[in-house]
């Protein structure tokens, strides 16, 4: 059922500055990672992925890093703006393309 | 891009009844649809992997007598909350694998509000 109070941790950001969000996975044969970033009441978007064999991948304004020594993946959001504000889930993938997905990190940016 | 329809967008019924949930991949071909469930501030859960033309593979604890999942043709998939009781309330959502080889990626639909009254 539904937690009562449950709270995300939250990232406020001012507008214009660089956003962190990192991510821990469990699984160390996970082939592939993405990020993908949630509006309220609406799916989740891709944002940008990485394979197991990089440990670095740019997109636009957006960099996924991954650390597999200690499980742990980051998006860095350049220049961010007010549309960024969102929830952003880590998810990591393998073989049948099943995904699991992270708890999640709410960023609010600052006008 | 691939684009992947839910309907209805929400719905409200009485407990007891069932409630039918359809995911489209609107501009391409998913031989593979996933069935996610998500509560108010957590993370999504996934419910059941959707195989046309097969029988569908559910997560551990999923009961696979009450979410009925069909994928009838390589564009549909549905989800069907049967006997639906107020702890089914949540949001669904299904996505579809790009073509194989060329992306990881999975397409989300913009989910489905479901409140069982």
């Amino acid at each position: 059922g539904e937690s009562v109070g449950l709270h995300l941790p939250t990232l406020s950001v001012q507008e214009g500055d660089n956003s962190i969000i990192n991510c821990a996975y469990s699984n160390s044969a996970s082939d592939y990672f993405i990020w993908y970033k949630q509006e309220s009441g609406k799916g989740p978007q891709f944002i940008i992925d990485i394979r197991s064999n990089m440990d670095k991948r740019q997109g636009q304004r957006v960099t996924v890093l991954l650390n597999k020594t200690v499980k742990h993946l980051s998006l860095q959001i350049a220049a961010t703006q007010p549309g960024d504000s969102a929830v952003y889930f880590c998810a990591e993938g393998w073989g049948n393309n099943r995904l699991a997905f992270g708890k999640g990190n709410q960023v609010v940016v600052i006008p | 891009g691939a684009v992947v329809s839910q309907h209805p967008s929400w719905v409200i019924c009485k407990s007891g009844t069932s409630v039918k949930i359809e995911c489209r991949s609107l501009d391409f071909q998913a031989t593979t649809m996933f069935w996610y469930r998500q509560f108010p501030k957590q993370s999504l859960m996934l419910m059941a992997t959707s195989n046309e033309g097969s029988k569908a593979t559910y997560e551990q604890g999923v009961e696979k007598d009450k979410f009925l999942i069909n994928h009838a043709s390589l564009t549909l998939s549905t989800l069907t909350v049967t006997s639906a009781h107020p702890e089914d309330s949540s949001f669904y959502i299904c996505s579809a694998r790009g073509p194989p080889g060329q992306t990881l990626e999975q397409y989300f639909g913009p989910g489905t509000r479901l409140t069982v009254t």
